[in-house]
């Protein structure tokens, strides 16, 4: 069974910066394209990044571009998001959602790990 | 403001037919497949449709896809109370070079 299991999100201050962790199991992690969606308290899906299964091809948003980065380790089956200069519009759930093998979008999520952006 | 547009809200009566749809431009929906999710209340997001018309096993055959042009629609057929849900159309943008999201449509059973 596919697993995705969010952790690292917490409260911090504006501009301060965090670490959200996906690990996988249940599937060969290095295989499969990642993303990271995120959903505010009472607002809809956005995406936020994604990274190709050897991490040689990645987008971001726009919102978030030159702020946060996206990054794997294969062999610890985890997918990272590394969050710096956080604003209060950052406030969040973050899923980690796996791409199919085909290439369709977010075949699996996790449960999603809750950011807060607060002073 | 979502780059794609769906209305905030639909609502049907069991047994009913209703439709979803999603608005978007020649850099989206007309050039790239379509995706949609169902997100019960409190849970993570499920995908319900993928490129365009095609449903993932286990997803009842009441849920169909279709795309013309600019727009998509999701159909859900026989309605039932349990797909009381948000639902989320989704497709790359050629030119954000990213993925993008429909605002949601919260569908009310009646």
């Amino acid at each position: 069974e596919v697993q995705l299991v969010e952790s690292g999100g917490g409260l911090v201050q504006p501009g301060g910066s965090l670490r959200l962790s996906c690990a996988a199991s249940g599937f060969t992690f290095s295989n499969y394209n990642m993303n990271w969606v995120r959903q505010a308290p009472g607002k809809g899906l956005e995406w936020v990044s994604y990274i190709t299964s050897s991490s040689n091809v990645i987008y971001y948003a726009d919102s978030v571009k030159g702020r946060f980065t996206i990054s794997r380790d294969n062999a610890k089956n985890s997918l990272y998001l590394q969050m710096n200069s956080l604003r209060d519009e950052d406030t969040a759930l973050y899923y980690c959602a796996r791409d199919s093998s085909d290439g369709y979008f977010f075949e699996n999520w996790g449960q999603g790990t809750l950011v807060t952006v607060s002073s | 403001q979502s780059v794609l547009t769906q209305p905030p809200s639909a609502s049907g009566t069991p047994g009913q037919r209703v439709t979803i749809s999603c608005s978007g431009s020649s850099s989206n929906i007309r050039s790239n497949y379509v995706y949609w999710y169902q997100q019960l209340p409190e849970t993570a997001p499920k995908l319900l449709i993928y490129r365009n018309n095609q449903r993932p096993s286990g997803v009842p055959d009441r849920f169909s896809g279709s795309k013309s042009g600019t727009s998509a629609s999701l159909a859900i057929s026989g309605l039932r109370s349990e797909d009381e849900a948000d639902y989320y159309c989704a497709a790359w943008d050629d030119s954000l070079s990213g993925r993008v999201f429909g605002g949601g449509t919260k569908l009310t059973v009646l």
